[in-house]
C-alpha cells in the first residue's frame, strides 16, 4: 500500500512563482524525505525533516511537517525553468529500524519560462 | 566522485534469458537497495542490504535475486525475466539507518525491457 501519496500529481506554474507540493502517509515515521527527478534519472535527495521537527528549510526549499495530520508540504519558492522535475516524498516507518524507504508516486512539476 | 554506478544503462532482453544488473557505490555505504519505478506506481523496493551478507526483502521480491558479497557491489539478478519486469531500475546506497532511513543516493537507473 502507498504509504506517501503526493499531491497534485502535476503542477504548472510560471517562473517566479512559488510551487506547492503536498505530501500524505498512513503511518506514524521516524523522518520524511524529499528528492527530486529529472526526466528518466536518478532521483536526488533534497530535504530530510525529522518527526519532531515542524520545519525546515534550504534554500530555496521550505518544508512543514504536520504529524497530527500525517502530512507534508514542500515549498519551492521563486521558482526557475531548471526546478521542472518530478518531486517525491518518502517515508519510513516508525517501527521498522532497517532504513526502508517508501515513495509516493510523485509530483510533476512544470515551470514556464 | 562519490557516485553510485549502474551496468547496462538500457538492456532488451527476451522472455527467461537470465540477466545481471551491476550496482557499485564507492562511498564505503553499508545500506545498500534495489527500486524499481513504473508509470502511475512510483518507486517501489526490491531488495536491500543492510551490510555484507546481510539482505532482506522489500515489496517488490518475485522474481528477483541479490547478493552482496563485497561492501560495494549489490548486483541484481533477473533468473528468468518476464515482460512484467520492463521497468526503470534504481540502485541506491546510504549510510546505516540510526535513527530512520537516512539520505538515498541514487545511481542513473537502467531501462530494461523483456519481450
Amino acid at each position: 500500500s502507498q504509504q506517501g501519496e503526493e499531491d497534485p500529481q502535476a503542477l504548472s506554474i510560471q517562473e517566479g512563482e512559488n510551487a506547492t507540493m503536498n505530501c500524505s502517509y498512513k503511518t506514524s515515521i521516524n523522518n520524511l524525505q524529499w528528492y527530486r527527478q529529472n526526466s528518466g534519472r536518478g532521483l536526488v535527495h533534497l530535504i530530510l525533516i525529522r518527526s519532531n521537527e515542524r520545519e525546515k528549510h534550504s534554500g530555496r526549499l521550505r518544508v512543514t511537517l504536520d504529524t497530527s495530520k500525517k502530512s507534508s508540504s514542500l515549498l519551492i519558492t521563486a521558482s526557475r525553468a531548471a526546478d521542472t522535475a518530478s518531486y517525491f516524498c518518502a517515508t519510513d516507518r516508525y517501527y521498522n529500524q532497517g532504513g526502508k524507504l517508501i515513495f509516493g508516486q510523485g509530483t510533476e512539476l512544470s515551470v514556464k519560462p | 566522485e562519490a557516485q553510485v554506478t549502474q551496468n547496462p544503462r538500457y538492456l532488451i532482453t527476451v522472455t527467461g534469458k537470465k540477466l545481471t544488473v551491476t550496482c557499485s557505490q564507492n562511498m564505503n555505504h553499508e545500506y545498500m537497495s534495489w527500486y524499481r519505478q513504473d508509470p502511475g506506481l512510483g518507486l517501489r523496493q526490491i531488495y536491500y542490504s543492510m551490510n555484507v551478507e546481510v539482505t532482506d526483502k522489500g515489496d517488490v521480491p518475485e522474481g528477483y535475486k541479490v547478493s552482496r558479497k563485497e561492501k560495494r557491489n549489490f548486483p541484481l539478478i533477473l533468473e528468468s525475466p518476464s515482460p512484467n519486469q520492463t521497468s526503470l531500475y534504481f540502485c541506491a546506497s546510504s549510510f546505516l539507518p540510526l535513527a530512520g532511513a537516512p539520505e538515498q543516493y541514487f545511481g542513473p537507473g537502467t531501462r530494461l525491457t523483456v519481450t
